[in-house]
């Protein structure tokens, strides 16, 4: 069974750019969820969604959006991008929602803004 | 809300060491897993355990949800144990908490 697929894997931007980060989650799997990972603020929860509908959301500005299709794929979208978005995003899939079975990580989107 | 403590901070072990890692939460909880982050960033999920004692291979992990604390067993080391060691739990409001994590260190 493939595993979460993130991609791209690494990205530069500008600041006030605005990026898309794209994540397939394991075959079956109807959540996804997103995270920010930075040395100073460990991993911080951005949002869920569950069966293309967004379950819950993290402390982030509204700059920060996602979506899930149909087939279970989710992006994230990040505009007006600022130096302080710099991180590894990382995304997840489990087969419930609301945390309640295991969480596999994709390997991960290097964002760096200059 | 719901807050989740690891400890100990840092460990450096030589390889064939045993450990043990800690994460202590301050309400009851209906899940628990356990994490680990290797140098290259890739998270791979342990342990997925509400409750008890669960083995695989080496590590092993037993969660005692009336005292809240989970821990988890590492056994004869392997450098390519290194990594952070991440205990997570679900708040009322089914957001994922994390604790701060586990850095270990494995020296060959």
């Amino acid at each position: 069974k493939a595993g979460v697929t993130q991609t791209p894997r690494y990205l530069i931007k500008t600041r006030g750019q605005q990026v898309t980060l794209s994540c397939s989650p394991i075959s079956g799997h109807r959540s996804v969820s997103w995270y920010q990972q930075t040395p100073g603020q460990g991993l911080q929860f951005l949002f869920e969604y569950f069966s293309e509908t967004q379950r819950n959301k993290g402390n982030f500005p509204g700059r920060f959006s996602g979506r899930q299709f149909s087939n279970s794929r989710s992006e994230m979208n990040v505009s007006t991008l600022e130096l302080g978005d710099s991180a590894l995003y990382l995304c997840a899939s489990s087969l419930a929602g609301g945390f309640r079975s295991p969480l596999h990580f994709g390997n991960g989107t290097r964002l760096t803004v200059t | 809300g719901i807050q989740v403590e690891q400890s100990p901070p840092d460990l450096i072990l030589q390889e064939g060491a045993n450990s043990t890692l800690r994460c202590n939460f301050s309400d009851s909880v209906n899940n628990l897993q356990w994490f680990h982050q290797n140098p290259w960033g890739q998270l791979i999920n342990l342990f997925y355990i509400p409750s008890g004692t669960k083995q695989n291979g080496r590590l092993s992990a037993t969660t005692v949800a009336t005292e809240r604390y989970s821990l988890l067993y590492i056994s004869s080391s392997q450098t390519t144990d290194s990594g952070v060691y991440f205990c997570a739990v679900p708040d009322s409001n089914y957001q994922l908490i994390w604790g701060a994590g586990t850095k270990l260190i494995i020296k060959p």
